[in-house]
């Protein structure tokens, strides 16, 4: 079955500490890979995405994460976190199905001043 | 270029009641999908539409249905509303391809009492 399952539910650090948040996917042939961002009260918002190439990718607000297929793997990572990071971090996966994502269950980040 | 939109963004409902929620996707985007956001499921892939046409199905009751307009404008509807339904239904819509980045809009959220 298409799953996605994200390492952590809850991080909490403190500003300019370094974040890694994990993301696996079961396996599916092609697939396509997203991190989107939910700030409080805000709407889902693309952080970065991978289609191909490059395994390491860079989005925005000095997010980057790196795809490891052999590992089923797109982890997000940040070398300094701010308090503005407090966020809830989804990781989905398109399994080639249109426009269908699957989503991870998320982890909320908090980010202590 | 005005982001996607959700009519209404709030509705309380009692069990056994029927719904529709409206969504109105980016300017040019053909593709529309809906999701269910729930603290216990997360979020669930409900369906996508694509040219008015269904393309993808989640694993939800047909008490769920959706459908869309030649102007890519996409209705969903929940009939014989269940306690279970209260949740945070979001809409994204993309031009029309899996690689292509889903915009979401601010979501509907429901409350069945």
């Amino acid at each position: 079955a298409q799953s996605v399952s994200q390492h952590n539910h809850h991080v909490i650090l403190s500003e300019a500490a370094s974040l890694e948040l994990g993301c696996n996917y079961s396996y599916g042939g092609t697939v396509n890979l997203f991190w989107y961002v939910q700030y409080p009260g805000q709407h889902l918002q693309l952080l970065l995405k991978y289609f191909s190439g490059d395994p390491l990718v860079k989005g925005i607000k000095g997010f980057e994460a790196e795809f490891i297929k052999s590992k089923f793997s797109f982890n997000l990572r940040k070398p300094s976190v701010q308090w503005s990071d407090t966020a809830e971090y989804f990781c989905a996966v398109n399994y080639n199905q249109g426009g269908k994502l699957i989503f991870g269950q998320g982890t909320e980040l908090s980010v202590k001043p | 270029k005005a982001g996607v939109t959700q009519t209404p963004r709030y509705l309380i409902k009692t069990r056994g009641q029927q719904v529709t929620l409206s969504c109105s996707p980016i300017s040019g985007h053909r593709s529309v999908s809906w999701y269910q956001q729930t603290p216990g499921q997360g979020l669930q892939f409900l369906f996508e539409y694509f040219s008015e046409t269904q393309r993808n199905k989640g694993n939800f009751p047909g008490r769920f249905s959706g459908r869309q307009f030649s102007n890519s404008r996409s209705e969903m509807n929940v009939s014989t509303l269940e306690l279970g339904d209260s949740a945070l239904y979001l809409c994204a819509s993309s031009f029309w391809d899996r690689q292509e980045t889903q915009y979401f809009g601010p979501g509907t959220r429901l409350l069945v009492l």
